[in-house]
C-alpha cells in the first residue's frame, strides 16, 4: 500500500490554459474526495465519488471544474480556462465507506500545487 | 450558516507543556469530529475521531474532548515536543445525507525547546 498519490506535484500555467490533475487512491478505498486549499485556510471541499459515481459537488465549484473517476479507481480533476484565483493546493483523499455510513478518516495525498500566472 | 472556528493565532508553548487547541462550531449537528495534523506543503494526516456520544478519546499523548452542548472540541497534546509543531485542523461531518467532511482553518502550534 503506497498511500494516495497525486500527479503532478507542482504545476505552473498561464491564465486561460487547461490543467489536469490525477489522483490514485488507496486501492481498496471506494470513496475519493477532492479538496482545495489556499494559504492560511483549511481544505475546502470540491467533490466526492463513491466508486465511479460523483455523489456530491460543492456549490462553489465553477463550471470550469470537472472531475471524473471512470472505473472507480483513479480520478482526474480538470480546470479549464484557468484564472489566477485558481492558484491553490489541490488535495485528493480516499476512504472506505458506504452510502449510509459517513464514517472513517480521510487519507490525503501530498497535493498538487497549482500556480496560475 | 454553518461555521467551524479555530483560533487563527499561532499557539506558542514550551517543550514539555500541554498544548490545548479549541474547535468551536455553529449550526451543525455533527455525527463525529476529527482532528488532523498538517505540516507545511504536505497533506493532512488523520489523528483522532470522536463520536457525538463520546465525551473523551485518547491516543498516546493526544486527548480529544467533545461537548455537543457547548458545541466545542478541545484537543490536547501532553508533554509536547518540538516535533509536534504543525497546523492542527478540526473537521466535522454532519449526521444526515452525503454531507462530507468540512474543515476549520486550523491552528498552528509552535513548540520551542
Amino acid at each position: 500500500d503506497t498511500g494516495v498519490s497525486q500527479d503532478p506535484r507542482h504545476k505552473i500555467t498561464k491564465r486561460g490554459q487547461n490543467v489536469t490533475f490525477r489522483c490514485d487512491p488507496i486501492s481498496e478505498h471506494n470513496r475519493l474526495y477532492w479538496y482545495r486549499q489556499t494559504l492560511g485556510q483549511g481544505p475546502e471541499f470540491l467533490t466526492y465519488f463513491q466508486n465511479e459515481a460523483q455523489l456530491e459537488k460543492s456549490r462553489l465549484l465553477s463550471d470550469r471544474f470537472s472531475a471524473e473517476r471512470p472505473k472507480g479507481s483513479f480520478s482526474t480533476l480538470e480546470i479549464q480556462r484557468t484564472e489566477q484565483g485558481d492558484s491553490a493546493m489541490y488535495l485528493c483523499a480516499s476512504s472506505l465507506g458506504d452510502r449510509r455510513m459517513n464514517t472513517g478518516e480521510l487519507f490525503f495525498g501530498e497535493g498538487s500545487r497549482l500556480t496560475v500566472l | 450558516s454553518q461555521k467551524i472556528e479555530q483560533n487563527s493565532e499561532a499557539l506558542n508553548i514550551q517543550e514539555g507543556k500541554t498544548a490545548t487547541l479549541t474547535c468551536n462550531y455553529t449550526n451543525y449537528s455533527p455525527a463525529y469530529l476529527q482532528w488532523y495534523r498538517q505540516d507545511p506543503g504536505r497533506g493532512p494526516v488523520f489523528l483522532l475521531l470522536i463520536r457525538e456520544n463520546e465525551k473523551e478519546k485518547r491516543k498516546e499523548r493526544l486527548k480529544v474532548t467533545f461537548d455537543t452542548t457547548l458545541k466545542q472540541s478541545l484537543f490536547h497534546i501532553t508533554a509536547s515536543q518540538p516535533a509536534d509543531s504543525a497546523t492542527y485542523l478540526c473537521a466535522l461531518r454532519a449526521v444526515w445525507g452525503y454531507s462530507t467532511l468540512t474543515f476549520g482553518k486550523g491552528t498552528m502550534l509552535l513548540v520551542s525547546p
